[in-house]
Parts: structure tokens; C-alpha cells; sequence
């Protein structure tokens, strides 16, 4: 069946530190990657994307890392800020080409003072 | 000058009452896409729209209908409102098929 994991529902870390949220894909077939963020109370805003002819994409504080082989992606945040807090989603890009986006559950992450 | 708007942000009905939501992109994007999100935050494609034409119709009641007026515009009206419909509405936006712009929710209340 089409779904896109996340191995966390909860990750809570120290403000200073880095985030690492994961995510399982199961389309060998996708070709495109999202990261969205959510705050509470507002749609999922676009964080970075990857497509799958590269394994590695950087944004200003994040790092998208795409491994093919085991279907797997993660969110690096370096130094976890307050603001960070939210509701962060993976999204693979249906292979029909339609822009259909399976999202994944979603990871919570909770950065303390 | 926000990109995806939604009208209402809050709705609350009864059963059985029919209800829209409206969209508006202001980013000349060629396809817009309904969402739903549920109580446990899970976001499911309902629709999509591109130059006004359906190009994506999950599983979805027949009571769910959207609406595409223009490119800029999509509309999601609800016949028969249920307890299950109960839920955040998104509407998002794209040129092609790529990265999404979303909108900022509309949460629907049945009673």
C-alpha cells in the first residue's frame, strides 16, 4: 500500500542541539521528496526538498539526507531553536506524475529552554 | 499578499447541512489540491486541479464535491455534512507538480 513512516511521533531535544527526524518511504519508484513544517493552528509550510538523483541537500540550518537503497530519509536541524517547534512531515511525490504527496504520520518536535 | 487563502478558518454545522469552503491562489500556479487532516494530524489528497481540469479523485464520498471556476480558484462543497467530516481542510497550490504552497486550514465542526 502507499505510506510514508516516520519512526518518531515525539522527538524532544535541548535548544542548542541538532534534530534528527527520520522517515520511511515505500515507493521505490518516487522520485521527490518534502519536508514540511507545521506550526500549531497553520498549514504545513515547505522546508526542503530532494529529488532522487541526489542524496544530500542543504538549506539554511537543515539537511535533507536521501538514502535509496533502504528508503529512508532524514531532517537534520542544527542548532534546534524555540521557533523550531512543530509538527514536521515527510512527503514522497507519487510516481503517476499526477503531484499526488503521500504524507507520512508526522513527528512532533518539542525543543526545551 | 497571502499566497493560499481559505474562507472560513472556523466552521461549525449541524448534521445534514451542506456547506462550502472556498480557495484563492494568488501565485499563478496551474494546480490546486484539496486536503484533509485528521484529528490525529494524518493529511490525506482528496482532489486536484489542474487549468481547471480533475486530475486526482481519491476515495472520497460522492457528498464531496470541488469546484474550479478559474485556475486561481478551488472550491470544496460538502453535501449531507457528517460527524466523520469533522476535520482541518486544506487547499494548496503548484506550478507543475512539484512543491506545494498550502493554505492556512479550515476547521470543520459537525455537531
Amino acid at each position: 500500500g502507499e505510506s510514508v513512516g516516520l519512526h518518531l511521533p515525539t522527538l524532544s531535544v535541548q535548544e542548542g542541539d541538532n534534530s534528527i527526524i527520520n522517515c520511511a518511504y515505500s515507493n521505490s519508484a518516487s522520485d521527490y521528496f518534502i519536508w514540511y513544517k507545521q506550526e500549531s493552528g497553520k498549514g504545513p509550510q515547505f522546508i526542503i526538498d530532494i529529488r532522487s538523483n541526489m542524496d544530500k541537500r542543504q538549506g539554511q540550518r537543515v539537511t535533507v539526507l536521501l538514502n535509496k537503497t533502504v528508503k529512508h530519509l532524514s531532517l537534520q536541524i542544527a542548532a534546534t531553536q524555540p521557533g523550531d517547534s512543530a509538527v514536521y512531515f515527510c512527503a514522497e511525490k507519487h510516481p503517476s506524475n499526477t503531484g499526488k504527496l503521500i504524507f507520512g504520520q508526522g513527528t512532533t518536535l518539542q525543543v526545551k529552554p | 499578499d497571502t499566497a493560499v487563502s481559505q474562507t472560513p478558518k472556523y466552521l461549525v454545522t449541524q448534521m445534514g447541512n451542506d456547506k462550502s469552503i472556498k480557495c484563492e491562489q494568488n501565485l499563478g500556479h496551474d494546480t490546486m489540491y484539496w486536503y484533509k487532516q485528521d484529528s490525529k494530524k494524518f493529511l490525506k489528497i482528496m482532489f486536484s486541479y489542474n487549468n481547471k481540469e480533475l486530475i486526482i479523485n481519491e476515495t472520497v464520498p460522492n457528498r464531496f464535491s470541488p469546484k474550479s471556476p478559474d485556475k486561481a480558484h478551488l472550491n470544496l462543497h460538502i453535501n449531507s455534512l457528517e460527524l466523520g467530516d469533522s476535520a482541518v481542510y486544506f487547499c494548496a497550490s503548484s506550478h507543475a507538480a512539484y512543491e506545494q504552497y498550502f493554505g492556512p486550514g479550515t476547521r470543520l465542526t459537525v455537531t
